[in-house]
């Protein structure tokens, strides 16, 4: 299928390894924020979320880190498999507009 | 649960045609959203309902589209006339509530317009 991830910034991983993916958003107001995985030919589908009155949160294999000093978020998918490859936008939502805005996006290719 | 369907999955159409989109979210999800979702870039909220109420249509272009959900469950969005420039996945997308509440992604319709 044709892909989402032209013109993406990449980061190219090996099997096995953790992965981290970085986002900077820009709405100091803004308080929920989510992680979004998007395969080719597919829908954004939800991986963790996070609220503002957090810094940390846990799923399986995944970890979701929030700086609201610089307005950093961050993913970390440890032992990253094949399966993992996809385009991955981190999106806010929150202040006077309540909309959800997204990323980016970043590319990560798993190297087998 | 299922997913979030929409249909059709695939649309090829010359400019000035017009086209229509359906969409019919999660069960039980009041706020239902359209994105646009140009290639390489992040999803773009066109509009967004609660039951069957406009919230926000702040960035629908509204001199050719235009969007309804009539009964507070399933929504339609229509382009007239289509333009080069709308070629693009169109994402529907719902949660539970406006707030706080994760959005729920179908796998969208996508869009050529020539």
């Amino acid at each position: 299928g044709e892909s989402v991830g032209l013109h993406l910034p990449t980061l190219s991983v090996q099997e096995g390894d953790n992965s981290i993916i970085n986002c900077a958003y820009s709405n100091s107001a803004s308080d929920y924020f989510i992680w979004y995985k998007q395969e080719s030919g597919k829908g954004p589908q939800f991986i963790i979320d996070i609220r503002s009155n957090m810094d940390k949160r846990q799923g399986q294999r995944v970890t979701v880190l929030l700086n609201k000093t610089v307005k950093h978020l961050s993913l970390q998918i440890a032992a990253t498999q094949p399966g993992d490859s996809a385009v991955y936008f981190c999106a806010e939502k929150g202040g006077a507009t309540n909309k959800l805005i997204f990323g980016t996006g970043t590319l990560l290719a798993v190297q087998p | 649960e299922a997913g979030v369907a929409q249909s059709p999955r695939y649309k090829i159409i010359e400019k000035r045609q017009s086209v229509a989109f359906w969409c019919n979210p999660i069960s039980g999800h009041a706020t239902l959203y359209w994105y646009q979702q140009i290639l390489g870039q992040g999803p773009k909220l066109l509009i967004q309902f609660q039951n069957n109420g406009v919230v926000d249509d702040s960035q629908l272009p509204k001199d050719r589209f235009s969007a309804e959900r009539l009964k507070g469950v399933d929504s339609t969005l229509k382009i007239q006339p289509a333009k080069l420039e709308d070629s693009a996945v169109y994402l529907c997308a719902s949660s539970l509530g406006p707030h706080g509440s994760p959005l729920h992604f179908g796998n969208g319709t996508r869009l050529t317009v020539t």
